[in-house]
């Protein structure tokens, strides 16, 4: 199957900085999410992106289909912004295929 | 948004009995809606599909006898997980297609099996 992989594993950030998370995958899809977990373990939805570049808020995302990655970019991070960060992708033609997940960024922001 | 609740939201039960998971799309009709299991600080792992009016299909190495999942309308999906044991003990997490071709999520069920 598909092969999602996401860097880094861990982040640890001074509130205000910026940083770029990364998802490669290994085959072409036809839907890459990003998603944000809250410590309660809500997953809450930040771009449905599988080709171009989103932008909302402080955040923004950019996936390249050709070159198999995606990058979700944080500008002037926030404590709320602590939390881990999943990259999921989607190869079927439907729209009730199965999302892959990678194995997330854990993002700390301290005050 | 799209919106997918879940209840219970956390529930305790003994080893050996049955615990229903609920998953509603609230807003929206999803003809499909999935189940994840995570572990803690792991990633979602995919359990089973869930079809409107169809078998569910599962992912390969779970047991469906153990956890049943039933689809009986466009907007409600049902896990059961039967004669719990300890190591069932996770939180599980359905999420369902909204309009468009995105995943919404559910906000989780904890389940601790004593």
């Amino acid at each position: 199957g598909i092969q999602v992989e996401q860097s880094p594993p861990d982040l640890i950030l001074q509130e205000g900085a910026n940083s770029t998370l990364r998802c490669n995958f290994s085959d072409s899809v036809n839907n890459l999410q990003w998603f944000h977990q809250n410590p309660w373990g809500q997953l809450i939805n930040l771009f449905y992106i599988p080709s171009g570049t989103k932008q909302n808020g402080r955040l923004s995302a950019t996936t390249v289909a050709t070159e198999r990655y995606s990058l979700l970019y944080i500008s002037s991070s926030q404590t709320t912004d602590s939390g881990v960060y999943f990259c999921a992708v989607e190869r079927g033609g439907t729209s009730g295929s199965r999302l892959t997940f990678g194995e997330g960024t854990q993002l700390t922001v301290n005050p | 948004g799209a919106v997918v609740s879940q209840h219970p939201s956390w529930v305790i039960c003994k080893s050996g009995t049955s615990v229903k998971i609920e998953c509603r799309s609230l807003d929206f009709q999803a003809t499909t809606m999935f189940w994840y299991r995570q572990f803690p600080k792991q990633s979602l792992m995919l359990m089973a599909t869930s079809n409107e009016g169809s078998k569910a299909t599962y992912e390969q190495g779970v047991e469906k006898d153990k956890f049943l999942i039933n689809h009986a309308s466009l907007t409600l999906s049902t896990l059961t997980v039967t004669s719990a044991h300890p190591e069932d003990s996770s939180f599980y997490i359905c999420s369902a297609t909204g309009p468009g071709w995105e995943q919404y999520f559910g906000p989780g069920t904890r389940l601790t099996v004593t």
